[in-house]
């Protein structure tokens, strides 16, 4: 139990153009997800707070216009990634936190998405 | 704020041997998690083991202990029996009650001899 699927897991897009990132939680309802970027080599980095029904809480320094959060159900929640260029190629990766009924072992994570802007 | 901090950027260890991997934290808050993640070159996250704040006992999983110092804010990770399949980062990580945010250390590459 407690999967989470990202999709697409790999895109590549021109620079101008906007992306949108997919994280559904499977078998649980997720009222909160969040968002992180990982460089290569680095560690994974909150970008936002996703909360279904509400707006999202963006970390400081991440740009709310840039990086569009929608969690529209208490299954999906999406990341666009609007007017991409190169700098914002990156991966990216959700994790969901379970709404009640799941004994609290962590939050589950996406498989990621790797995002090539060219 | 909330922060973790791991020192061991790279760490090897001979297979069927033990390796201990640190981890500090400060936070000033009473309830919290701490876990340990393993992130294999598939980059998928995944949970090693977790311990609650109050909880006095060290957390096991098979192979995998943590070693919780709570008035120290250290939180060490001992993998014995090390195999191949342990190479991976393993990322140490917090996470404060009142916020739900997992908060992410740098990581440490562990390499895997045979």
């Amino acid at each position: 139990g407690a999967v989470v699927s990202q999709h697409p897991s790999w895109v590549i897009c021109k620079s101008g153009t906007s992306v949108k990132i997919e994280c559904r939680s499977l078998d649980f309802q997720a009222t909160t997800m969040f968002w992180y970027r990982q460089f290569p080599k680095q560690s994974l980095m909150l970008m936002a707070t996703s909360n279904e029904g509400s707006k999202a809480t963006y970390e400081q320094g991440v740009e709310k216009d840039k990086f569009l959060i929608n969690h529209a159900s208490l299954t999906l929640s999406t990341l666009t990634v609007t007017s991409a260029h190169p700098e914002d190629s990156s991966f990216y990766i959700c994790s969901a936190m379970p709404l009640s009924g799941l004994e609290f072992r962590g939050y589950t994570f996406g498989s990621g998405t790797r995002l090539t802007v060219v | 704020a909330q922060t973790v901090t791991q020192s061991q950027p790279e760490m090897s260890v001979q297979e069927a041997e033990t390796v201990t991997l640190s981890c500090t934290y400060d936070t000033s808050e009473s309830d919290y998690y701490l876990f340990w993640y393993k992130q294999p070159p598939s980059r998928q996250m995944i949970l090693v083991i977790r311990q609650e704040a109050y909880k006095q006992q060290n957390a096991t999983e098979n192979r995998f202990s943590v070693n919780f110092q709570k008035a120290a804010k250290s939180f060490s990770l001992k993998i014995s029996d090390s195999q191949l399949g342990d190479a991976a980062m393993y990322f140490c990580a917090s996470l404060m009650n009142r916020d739900d945010k997992i908060i992410f250390g740098k990581g440490t590459r562990l390499h895997i001899l045979p």
